[in-house]
């Protein structure tokens, strides 16, 4: 089946820095990469959806000058956390879908990043 | 507005049946998904429903009604595993994936 990495797995940080997240479609392209946040209990919440080769489109509330994300090839995409604060601590998982052609348009989740941010 | 419905949390005994419901509001409608996520993991992908009916795929099912705006997941067999929370989705005009704020499934022995 559809495999999609993330790294690093969990973070730790202090506040102030950057940290990049990755997430790679390993056996498949994916034109369109999603980024979640998911505080504890709380259901996903959408950031910005990436598409290969271009900008990506950010959702309402999120700040696109502090979560940078690079699609740069169809099986990359990078999240990077800018000047870091203790309430970006959260639960960010990407998610992948496939090509076109695939009926169910299923999107595929890593396995997340746990940041914490002291 | 969009909106999905689910029960905020559901017990079950090991071995027994249970069903988990969603109801939607959405503008459009391009499918319907159901996720398992356990605590600390990312969702994992159960099934996909586009059309009215039942889907079954090993011991989970589920429905899909598009004219009442429902669906439910039905998990037979239970196991102490199944112990996770279970996402309803549904896909809008826009092919935006609009996320349900799941359903805490607890199995007890």
């Amino acid at each position: 089946g559809a495999v999609v990495s993330q790294h690093p797995s969990w973070v730790i940080c202090k506040s102030g820095t950057s940290v990049k997240i990755e997430c790679r479609s390993l056996d498949f392209q994916a034109t369109t990469m999603f980024w979640y946040r998911q505080f504890p209990k709380q259901s996903l919440m959408l950031m910005a959806t990436s598409n290969e080769g271009s900008k990506a489109t950010y959702e309402q509330g999120v700040e696109k000058d502090k979560f940078l994300i690079n699609h740069a090839s169809l099986t990359l995409s990078t999240l990077t956390v800018t000047s870091a604060h203790p309430e970006d601590s959260s639960f960010y998982i990407c998610s992948a879908r496939e090509l076109a052609g695939s009926g169910a348009d299923t999107q595929y989740f890593g396995p997340g990043t746990r940041l914490t941010v002291l | 507005g969009q909106n999905i419905d689910q029960p905020t949390e559901m017990t079950a005994t090991e071995g027994a049946i249970v069903q988990i419901n969603c109801t939607y509001q959405t503008s459009g409608f391009n499918g319907l998904f159901w996720y398992q996520q356990h605590a600390g993991e990312a969702p994992t992908f159960l099934s996909y429903n586009v059309l009215d009916g039942l889907e079954e795929k090993g011991r989970f099912s589920s429905f899909l009604s598009r004219s009442k705006g429902y669906s439910y997941l039905l998990l037979k067999e239970l196991q102490m595993k199944d112990s996770a929370s279970y996402l309803c989705a549904v896909k809008d005009s826009n092919y935006q994936l609009i996320w349900g704020a799941g359903t805490k499934l607890i199995i007890k022995p």
